[in-house]
């Protein structure tokens, strides 16, 4: 079975401040996605970032990384020169990439981000 | 291209009564998945369709439960009768099968249903 762990339950930081979230996972899968949601106040679901388990390069989008590590089952995430904007709920989540996976997602317990001004 | 509309919002209803649920998915999509949002279980999936079909209902919680996909446009979770544990935020998402062995496996999620179960 497919488990994902984010064991910070909420992170407070000041604006401009980095902001790093932790994200641990359980696969038998050998191949496998790894995504990132963000949850706003407003309470919808919006998509990160997704990363393939095949390709370990770790990137850079805007103020966005992520830093994912196949021998040990983590897929952290960070946000550089936190901004207001970012307080949300962000979920880590794990899929299966076969074609009869059905695209499932199994999410983490979320990481609450609340940045003050 | 409009995202996966979900309607109502919001619903609150009484113990007892039924429940329907709406989902349009994004044009093209052809996985539909239910999840459902609450502070004691986080996101869990309920069901989803490929297709139209139905592949895999094991998280459907009880036979109070149900969905149907009757075209690749729409879709509905029902539940008959509702009961306060039902209270939670209900979530419809699509994607879209890549191919070439691997699916694209990016869900796009609506904005949620908030059903309060009074």
């Amino acid at each position: 079975a497919q488990k994902v762990t984010q064991a910070q339950t909420e992170i407070s930081v000041v604006e401009k401040e980095d902001v790093t979230l932790d994200c641990v996972y359980e696969t038998r899968d050998t191949t496998y996605y790894l995504f990132w949601y963000k949850q706003p106040p407003s309470g919808e679901l919006v998509f990160l970032i997704r990363r393939n388990s095949f390709d370990e390069q770790n990137e850079i989008s805007g103020r966005y990384s992520w830093n994912f590590q196949k021998s040990t089952s983590s897929f952290n995430f960070t946000i550089t020169a936190s901004q207001v904007v970012d307080s949300a709920v962000y979920f880590c989540a794990l899929s299966e990439a076969g074609r009869t996976a059905g695209n499932k997602l199994t999410f983490g317990g979320g990481t609450r981000v609340l940045v003050k001004p | 291209d409009a995202g996966v509309i979900q309607s109502p919002r919001h619903e609150v209803t009484e113990m007892g009564q039924e429940v329907t649920l709406r989902c349009k998915p994004i044009s093209g999509h052809d996985y539909l998945f239910w999840y459902r949002q609450t502070m004691m279980r986080g996101l869990e999936l309920l069901i989803y369709f490929n297709n139209n079909v139905p592949i895999d209902d094991s998280g459907m919680p009880e036979d109070r439960f149900s969905a149907k996909m009757p075209n690749a446009s729409f879709s509905t979770l029902k539940i008959q009768p509702s009961e306060p544990r039902d209270s939670a935020v209900y979530f419809c998402a699509s994607s879209l099968d890549g191919g070439q062995g691997l699916a694209k496996n990016i869900q796009y999620f609506g904005a949620g249903t908030r059903l309060s179960v009074l």
